[in-house]
């Protein structure tokens, strides 16, 4: 199993700022992903976090407003730029870990923008 | 492409009553699939998964699902409804190492 911590859990923004959320798990895992839940809605993939490269974008998701760094296999950030309120959502981190190709997620960061 | 149905939106059921969740999927590939429950203001929780292993797959809480590759249905039983089921299941598809998100299916129990 994997357990995923986030910073920070939530957090209201002024439009024309950016946020970098950070993602910490328990143990090196390969896989890991950022996704957004926008108020009421599904899940949405942002993109993959590439160890030592650069990271894998969803269509309609570019690198310019979400920037994602992957130092290490533990640790992720993703940073929101350039705000709107149109970017307030719940912002979750998840990777796959364990033998069973589980999928574990974080706690979510609850982004406001005003 | 993949992608994955979720049919309704909302079920409300009775408590003590069985609980049906539909999910289709479309996958050129043979799917991974898997099921989510998500209560209010609570993480993302993992009820059972489909790895092409036994069709009928037993989850936590009393679910289960079966996977039909003639109808490429995933649908969540449960037979009798607690209080405490009253949340939010998402149906997810993976391929490539991806996973994508159905729309969700809020779920109402009554007393």
């Amino acid at each position: 199993s994997a357990v995923i911590s986030q910073k920070p859990s939530r957090d209201i923004c002024q439009r024309g700022t950016s946020l970098t959320i950070q993602c910490q798990v328990d143990s090196q895992v390969t896989m890991m992903f950022w996704y957004r839940q926008q108020p009421g809605q599904s899940l949405t993939l942002i993109a993959t976090a590439n160890q030592g490269s650069e990271a894998t974008y969803e269509s309609g998701f570019v690198i310019d407003k979400f920037p994602i760094s992957r130092p290490n296999l533990t640790f992720s950030t993703l940073t929101v730029s350039n705000m709107s309120p149109e970017d307030s959502s719940i912002y979750l981190c998840s990777v796959i870990a364990g033998g069973d190709y589980e999928q574990y997620f974080g706690p979510g960061t609850r982004l406001t923008v005003t | 492409a993949q992608s994955v149905t979720q049919l309704d939106s909302h079920v409300s059921v009775s408590e003590g009553t069985p609980v049906l969740l539909r999910c289709n999927y479309s996958s050129s590939y043979s799917p991974s699939l898997f099921w989510y429950v998500q209560h209010p203001n609570k993480g993302l929780q993992l009820l059972l998964k489909y790895t092409s292993a036994a069709t009928l797959v037993k989850g936590i809480n009393g679910f289960e699902a079966e996977f039909k590759k003639s109808e490429t249905s995933f649908h969540l039983t449960k037979p009798s409804a607690h209080m405490s089921d009253a949340a939010e299941y998402f149906c997810v598809v993976s391929y490539f190492n991806k996973f994508y998100f159905g729309s969700g299916t809020k779920l109402n129990v009554k007393p």
